[in-house]
């Protein structure tokens, strides 16, 4: 049982490339998060799913689009990378009880160090 | 987070000592306030959390209270240790979205 684990764990991109970064759980979650956090500061929302096929804006999302073609995977891209997009990323997912509303811990990935020169 | 504000930012306690970290919140229909833990170059982790039909918590050295009425939630560190020292996040969950406070670096000294 891995857990959620991201792809790469680091990554150095020059301004203007594109790249995805990938989160993979095998926890059978619905909900899947995408934060940045950078130095000094907390983690904001960029992106979240709450199934297969939905994704939504989350605090910053400007710069970055998502996908959620299948359950256990939620893939960040970056169509054009500026040096604003330099920080840590982290995925966490989370499982539903109840009512459908985010209520359970969620789970988070190591991370992916990302600097765009 | 837009929705959570987290104080202090830093702080600093001589082992032993209790630690308060306070978060407040304008949405009302708020009804998940989890708490988490991040060491240094790892990734956060729960240590608590509290849902909104409840108003006190506790976990051997660690407790969090909620206020509805007010707005706020705290995380309380007792008789604390070395292995304390950390970022700490209060989150917020209203709906599907899950947001985080700007986050307390504590730092235990002995």
């Amino acid at each position: 049982n891995a857990g959620v684990t991201q792809t790469p764990k680091f990554r150095v991109l020059k301004t203007g490339q594109s790249m995805t970064l990938l989160c993979a759980q095998d926890m059978n979650h619905e909900y899947m998060y995408w934060y940045r956090q950078d130095p000094g500061m907390g983690l904001r929302l960029i992106h979240y799913s709450v199934g297969e096929g939905t994704t939504a804006k989350g605090e910053v999302p400007d710069g970055y689009n998502v996908s959620r073609l299948k359950k256990q995977n939620f893939l960040l891209g970056l169509e054009s990378a500026a040096p604003s997009q330099t920080s840590v990323y982290f995925c966490a997912s989370s499982y539903v009880r109840g009512q459908g509303t985010m209520n359970t811990e969620a789970f988070f990935g190591q991370g992916t160090r990302l600097t765009v020169v | 987070g837009e929705n959570v504000e987290q104080h202090p930012s830093t702080l600093s306690v001589q082992e032993g000592d209790s630690a308060v970290i306070k978060c407040t919140y304008s949405d009302s229909a708020s009804n998940y306030f989890p708490w988490y833990k991040q060491e240094l170059g790892k990734r956060p982790q729960l240590i608590i959390d509290i849902r909104s039909n409840v108003g006190e918590k506790k976990d051997q050295r660690i407790a969090v209270t909620l206020n509805k009425t007010a707005k706020h939630f705290s995380l309380h560190i007792t008789e604390t240790q070395p292995e304390d020292s950390a970022v700490y996040f209060c989150g917020l969950a209203a709906g599907n979205k899950l947001t985080f406070g700007g986050g307390t670096r504590v730092l235990v000294k002995p």
